[in-house]
């Protein structure tokens, strides 16, 4: 049973548009949610994080929304570059557990 | 600094040989984390060590598989004997608990046996 899901394999987004990728959870003791990104023959890298006690979080041009009582998060990218080609990772984690639930990931492709 | 380091890149051999994955996570870190990504179960967490012990191995697929941490600066992950199905990427991450959810990856050993 995933506990952490994305539902979109794939999103392909213009170059300059805004890039939008959901994840959702089932378990409401997560508190902690966090975006990596990956590209292609490297290991997952840190992008963005949010904290159960809030509902958005932003840095420069990523900004993850968090809407706990539908258990839903996005990742918002804006404006999207080449340089953002990548597959993304959403992940939780509960504050009795360092351990990270990941879900199946998202490959976002940007079209110049 | 240097962040997690795996070796080696790249693996390849035969059914049943036996194969030794190897990490180094980064200076000061006090947590481990084996991760398997395949393309059908994606990012699958192996065993996690936190200060040097194992905490978690329920993700280990079976007793072909084990992991040791002898000490805060190296991991092993063997697998013997290795089977085609165990092909994949596996992933080493570190990060310091009760500070901080982030972890870290190191660039990963793609496994390939045949």
């Amino acid at each position: 049973d995933q506990q952490v899901k994305q539902n979109s394999p794939s999103l392909s987004v213009q170059e300059g548009r805004i890039s939008i990728l959901n994840c959702d959870y089932t378990n409401s003791m997560f508190d902690y949610f966090l975006w990596y990104k990956k590209y292609p023959a490297e290991g997952p890298t840190f992008l963005i994080s949010i904290s159960s006690i809030k509902d958005k979080n932003e840095d420069g041009r990523f900004t993850v929304f968090l809407n706990k009582s539908a258990k839903h998060l996005s990742l918002h990218i804006v404006p999207s570059q080449p340089g953002d080609s990548a597959v993304y990772f959403c992940a939780a984690s509960s504050d009795s557990n360092y351990q990270l639930i990941w879900g199946a990931g998202t490959k976002l492709i940007i079209k110049p | 600094d240097a962040g997690v380091i795996q070796s080696p890149r790249h693996e390849v051999t035969e059914m049943g040989q036996e194969v030794t994955l190897r990490c180094k996570p980064i200076s000061g870190h006090n947590s481990l984390f084996w991760y398997r990504q395949t393309m059908m179960r994606g990012l699958e967490l192996l065993i996690y060590f936190n200060n040097n012990v194992p905490i978690d191995d329920s993700g280990m697929p079976e007793d072909r598989f084990s992991a040791k941490m002898p000490n805060a600066s190296f991991s092993t992950l063997k697998i013997q004997p290795s089977e085609p199905r165990d092909s994949a990427v596996y992933f080493c991450a570190s990060t310091i608990t009760d500070r901080s959810y982030e972890q870290y990856f190191g660039p990963g050993t793609r496994l390939t046996v045949t």
